[in-house]
């Protein structure tokens, strides 16, 4: 069973829109963490953010805000102002307490248009 | 810090060689390292996870006579594809866990492997 589900397969905006990712993951396990990561073109994955279980806070970074929500099992990842340097692939991750394994959505690529 | 480096970053091999890829840990020990594999346009599978020491723990499906994986220090694991195919040919991508975020995962910078 898939536990990473990202349903946005690609989005397209214009510089300077929003958008945002969704990502709806499942487990039996109380601890967990939920983790985005960002590919670029070149292929290397780049670490965005982690978030444990039991903490449900929202996360802003600059221009990238993040929403957990437990009740819906989703962590939803926001880029405001959107730049054509945030085209990328980007992937929602889960790893399970105790495994540090990752299980992957399939990823959402993103294009901005200038 | 957390840097992970892989080499080669690309490589051509005939079908039926065999193709080593390193994987590194420049700035910290990671007693844990895994692989994956991305083909195009698709998610990261992960194919094994490599402990430090000891063997690797290979994924349902994945050939642990095919893909032997080495982590003989704690900055260092090599992936090495055996009588490659052009079915191997893939994106390859090692990432490190850092003891100190226990459950956060550092990548490399990927092996784009081309068999012919």
């Amino acid at each position: 069973a898939q536990k990473v589900t990202q349903a946005q397969t690609e989005i397209s905006v214009v510089e300077k829109e929003d958008v945002t990712l969704d990502c709806v993951y499942e487990t039996r396990d109380t601890t967990y963490y939920l983790f985005w990561y960002k590919q670029p073109p070149s292929g290397e994955l780049v670490f965005l953010i982690r978030r444990n279980s039991f903490d449900e806070q929202n996360e802003i970074s600059g221009r990238y805000s993040w929403n957990f929500q437990k009740s819906t099992s989703s962590f939803n990842f926001t880029i405001t102002a959107s730049q054509v340097v945030d085209s990328a692939v980007y992937f929602c991750a889960l790893s399970e307490a105790g495994d540090y394994k990752l299980s992957f959505g399939a990823g959402t690529t993103v294009t901005v248009r200038a | 810090g957390a840097v992970v480096s892989q080499h080669p970053s690309w490589v051509i091999c005939k079908s039926g060689t065999s193709v080593k890829i390193e994987c590194r840990s420049l700035d910290f020990q990671a007693t844990t390292m895994f692989w994956y594999r991305q083909f195009p346009k698709q998610s990261l599978m992960l194919m094994a996870t490599s402990n430090e020491g000891s063997k690797a723990t290979y994924e349902q499906g994945v050939e642990k006579d095919k893909f032997l994986i080495n982590h003989a220090s704690l900055t260092l694991s090599t992936l090495t594809v055996t009588s490659a195919h052009p079915e191997d040919s893939s994106f390859y991508i090692c990432s490190a866990r850092w003891d100190r975020y226990t459950d956060t995962q550092y990548f490399g910078p990927g092996t784009r492997l081309t068999v012919l």
